[in-house]
C-alpha cells in the first residue's frame, strides 16, 4: 500500500546468512512488482521485478516470491555482503499505472 | 542521458519562500512520478504523468504543491509558501509504458529553515 510517513521496521542479520524481506500489498489487480534498494543519500535502484503471472523468478543472489492469493510478496537475499545493508521497497502497479511503493524495510548486515 | 536528472541536488530556501524543483526523465520514457521522502521514512506518492493523460494529483498533499510536465519531457514540482514540514527529499522516477521498472533520480534535499 501507499507509504505514509511510518518510520521503517528494521531487519539485522549476519553476514553470510540469507535474508528475507516481506511485503504485503493491498491492491488484488496489481500486476507487477518491483523490489528497489535504496543506499543512504542515493536515489532507489531497481533489484529484481516480477509479474502476476509468476511465484517465483530468480536473480543473482536475490529470489522474489508472489503469493497472490494471500497479496504477499518476499525478497530473499542470499549470502549477504555488507554492501546489501540499505532500505528495500516493494512496489506495484496494474495495467502498467501508477507505482505505489510499500513502506521499506531497513536491512542492516552485521559483520 | 544516461538517467534520470534532478537539479538542484541541495536546496535550502526560507519559510514561505516559492521553490521549483526539475526532473529530467529519460528520453522516450512516458510515465513520470514524484515521490516525497522525509528523514527515514518511506515514498510518499505525489504526483503521476503518464503520456498525455491527466496527471494523477492524489498523492499532492495541500494546493500548495503543484507540478507541470511538458510533452513527455522535463517536469517542474513547485511548493508555494514553504514550510518546514516539507523539508524532504524529492524524488522523480520515468519509466516506460507498461510493466517495466521505474528509474530514479537521485532526488533534491530541500530544508525548509
Amino acid at each position: 500500500g501507499e507509504s505514509v510517513g511510518l518510520h521503517l521496521p528494521t531487519l539485522s542479520v549476519q553476514e553470510g546468512d540469507n535474508s528475507i524481506i516481506n511485503c504485503a500489498y493491498s491492491n488484488s489487480a496489481s500486476d507487477y512488482f518491483i523490489w528497489y534498494k535504496q543506499e543512504s543519500g542515493k536515489g532507489p535502484q531497481f533489484i529484481i521485478d516480477i509479474r502476476s503471472n509468476m511465484d517465483k523468478r530468480q536473480g543473482q543472489r536475490v529470489t522474489v516470491l508472489l503469493n497472490k492469493t494471500v497479496k504477499h510478496l518476499s525478497l530473499q537475499i542470499a549470502a549477504t555482503q555488507p554492501g546489501d545493508s540499505a532500505v528495500y521497497f516493494c512496489a506495484e502497479s496494474a495495467a502498467g499505472e501508477k507505482l505505489t511503493f510499500g513502506t521499506g524495510t531497513r536491512l542492516t548486515i552485521i559483520p | 542521458g544516461a538517467g534520470v536528472s534532478q537539479s538542484p541536488s541541495n536546496k535550502v530556501t526560507e519559510k514561505g519562500k516559492d521553490v521549483e524543483l526539475r526532473c529530467d526523465p529519460i528520453s522516450g520514457h512516458t510515465a513520470l512520478y514524484w515521490y516525497r521522502q522525509r528523514l527515514g521514512q518511506g515514498l510518499e506518492f505525489l504526483i503521476y504523468f503518464q503520456g498525455n493523460s491527466a496527471p494523477d494529483k492524489s498523492g499532492l498533499p495541500s494546493d500548495r504543491f503543484s507540478a507541470e510536465r511538458t510533452g513527455e519531457s522535463v517536469s517542474t514540482l513547485t511548493i508555494q509558501r514553504t514550510q518546514q514540514e516539507d523539508s524532504a527529499v524529492y524524488l522523480c522516477a520515468s519509466r516506460l509504458m507498461g510493466e517495466t521498472e521505474a528509474f530514479f533520480g537521485q532526488g533534491t534535499r530541500l530544508t525548509v529553515v
